[in-house]
C-alpha cells in the first residue's frame, strides 16, 4: 500500500547537537514537502521538492536544510537544533498532476524535543 | 499573502448532533483558490477529508459536506449528525490559482461527548 513513512517518531535532543528526521514515500509521487505543527499555528512549510536531487525553501527555512537523494526519501537537517525547534514534524508527497488541486499525503508524524 | 483562519480551537459536540467548523480565507492570488479539508485522526497522519476546486460548488465525503463560498470566502465544515469515530482535529487549507503552496488554517480539535 502506498504511504509515507517518517522516523524517528519521537526524539529527544540536545542543544546544539544534528538532529536528522527522515520521510520515505512509496506513491511515486514527484513533490515532497516538510511542515512543522504548533500550537495555535497551522502547519507551516519549511523546506520542498520537486524531484530528486532538488530543494526549496519554504516559509519558515531558518535553522533547517534539506535533502533529496532520490524520490523516496526526504530529509530534514537540523544542523545546530535549538529548543525553538521543539515541534511537530510532518512529511507529505504530492502528485504533481493535480497542479493547484494537488493532494498531499502525510507521514504520520514525528515529535521532536530539543532540551 | 494568502491565509486561512478558523477561529475555534477546539469543538465539543454531543453525540448525533450537528456540527460546524466554521473557515475563512483570504487569497491574494489572481483567480480563485481551490479549497480543502483535511483531518488528523489521533495517531495518524493528515489526510484529504474533501476539497472543491471550483466557487459555488460543495464537497462531500464520509458525511461532511463544504461550500466553496467566494462571497463570503468561506469554506465551513459541517456534518448533520456526528460520530465517537468523527474525533479528531480538522484543518481547513486553501492553494491560490496556480500556486504550489497549500495554505493551513489553526486546526479544529473535535471532540464528541457520549
Amino acid at each position: 500500500e502506498a504511504a509515507v513513512t517518517q522516523s524517528p517518531r519521537n526524539k529527544v535532543a540536545v542543544t546544539g547537537g544534528k538532529v536528522t528526521l527522515s520521510c520515505n514515500q512509496t506513491n511515486n509521487h514527484n513533490n515532497m514537502y516538510w511542515y512543522r505543527q504548533d500550537t495555535g499555528h497551522g502547519l507551516r512549510l519549511i523546506h520542498y521538492s520537486y524531484g530528486a536531487g532538488s530543494t526549496e525553501k519554504g516559509d519558515i527555512p531558518d535553522g533547517y536544510k534539506a535533502s533529496r537523494p532520490s524520490q523516496e526519501n526526504f530529509s530534514l537537517i537540523l544542523e545546530l537544533a535549538t529548543p525553538s525547534q521543539t515541534s511537530v514534524y510532518f512529511c507529505a508527497s504530492g502528485d504533481a498532476l493535480g497542479g493547484s488541486a494537488e493532494t498531499l499525503y502525510f507521514g504520520s508524524g514525528t515529535r521532536l524535543t530539543v532540551l | 499573502g494568502d491565509s486561512v483562519t478558523q477561529t475555534e480551537g477546539q469543538v465539543t459536540v454531543s453525540e448525533s448532533k450537528s456540527l460546524i467548523i466554521n473557515c475563512t480565507y483570504s487569497a491574494t492570488s489572481i483567480g480563485y483558490p481551490n479549497l480543502f479539508w483535511y483531518v488528523r485522526y489521533p495517531g495518524e497522519g493528515l489526510q484529504l477529508l474533501l476539497k472543491v476546486i471550483t466557487a459555488g460548488q460543495k464537497g462531500s465525503s464520509r458525511g461532511f459536506e463544504a461550500t466553496y463560498n467566494k462571497e463570503a470566502t468561506s469554506f465551513h465544515l459541517q456534518k448533520a449528525s456526528v460520530q465517537e469515530s468523527d474525533s479528531a482535529v480538522y484543518y481547513c487549507a486553501l492553494r491560490g490559482y496556480n500556486q504550489g503552496k497549500l495554505i493551513f488554517g489553526q486546526g479544529t480539535k473535535l471532540s464528541i461527548k457520549p
